[in-house]
């Protein structure tokens, strides 16, 4: 099993461009979700799926979309990259969205905005 | 709001000795509290996770306590290893249909020194 993957690992944007992070698990888990964490700050969560097809907002949204189409598959969308958006993010994956089941993370995507 | 407030900011010990690192939160109903271990760069990786009915869980030289009552957990690290510099992070999942919001600390810096 590779757990999660997340590409690219760096990406420098400059204001206004677009671009997806990629996430990918192959542990067949329902739940999956995307956060970024930022000095001084825990993580936040920007957006979650609790299976294919089903999408939610988190904590900090705004300038973000994801989709679901496959179990395996969650990308993260920039629609138009700002300064804010700066930042280290991380995609998780667990069994169920419920419960105390493990839940596992990539290695991160550092992202700069210019 | 849920909060999850974490102690010390930073840690600095000498290989070979025990430290305890602290956590103290507001969520509530709560269903279960996590510790990760996140090194430098890298994803935060699972060390414990204990349901409200718990009072401890280890994992080899990594020893969790929860109590319930107060909103307090504790992480003690036993014969501290270089392997350790890390930093530590708290997370505590909702009870109930909020059980995909975890609420993250800050998180705990130590550094093992020879």
């Amino acid at each position: 099993n590779a757990g999660v993957t997340q590409t690219p690992k760096f990406q420098v944007l400059k204001t206004g461009q677009s671009m997806t992070l990629q996430c990918a698990q192959d542990m067949n888990h329902e739940y999956m979700s995307w956060y970024r964490q930022d000095p001084g700050m825990g993580l936040r969560l920007i957006h979650y799926s609790v299976g294919a097809g089903i999408t939610d907002q988190g904590e900090v949204p705004n300038g973000y979309n994801v989709s679901r189409s496959t179990t395996e598959d969650f990308p993260l969308r920039l629609l138009s990259a700002a300064p804010s958006q700066t930042s280290v993010y991380f995609c998780a994956s667990r069994l169920t969205s419920g419960a105390a089941y493990e839940q596992y993370f990539g290695p991160g995507t550092r992202l700069t905005v210019t | 709001k849920n909060q999850v407030e974490q102690s010390p900011q930073s840690l600095i010990i000498l290989e070979g000795k025990n430290c305890t690192l602290q956590c103290n939160y507001t969520v509530s109903p709560f269903s279960n509290l996590r510790w990760y271990k996140q090194d430098t760069g890298r994803g935060p990786v699972s060390l414990t996770i204990m349901t409200f009915s718990e009072n401890t869980k280890s994992n080899g030289r990594y020893t969790a306590t929860l109590d319930a009552d107060t909103k307090q957990s504790s992480l003690h690290i036993t014969a501290s290893q270089l392997s350790d510099s890390a930093s530590y992070i708290c997370v505590v999942s909702p009870l109930g249909a909020g059980s995909y919001q975890l609420t993250f600390g800050k998180g705990t810096k130590l550094s093992v020194i020879p």
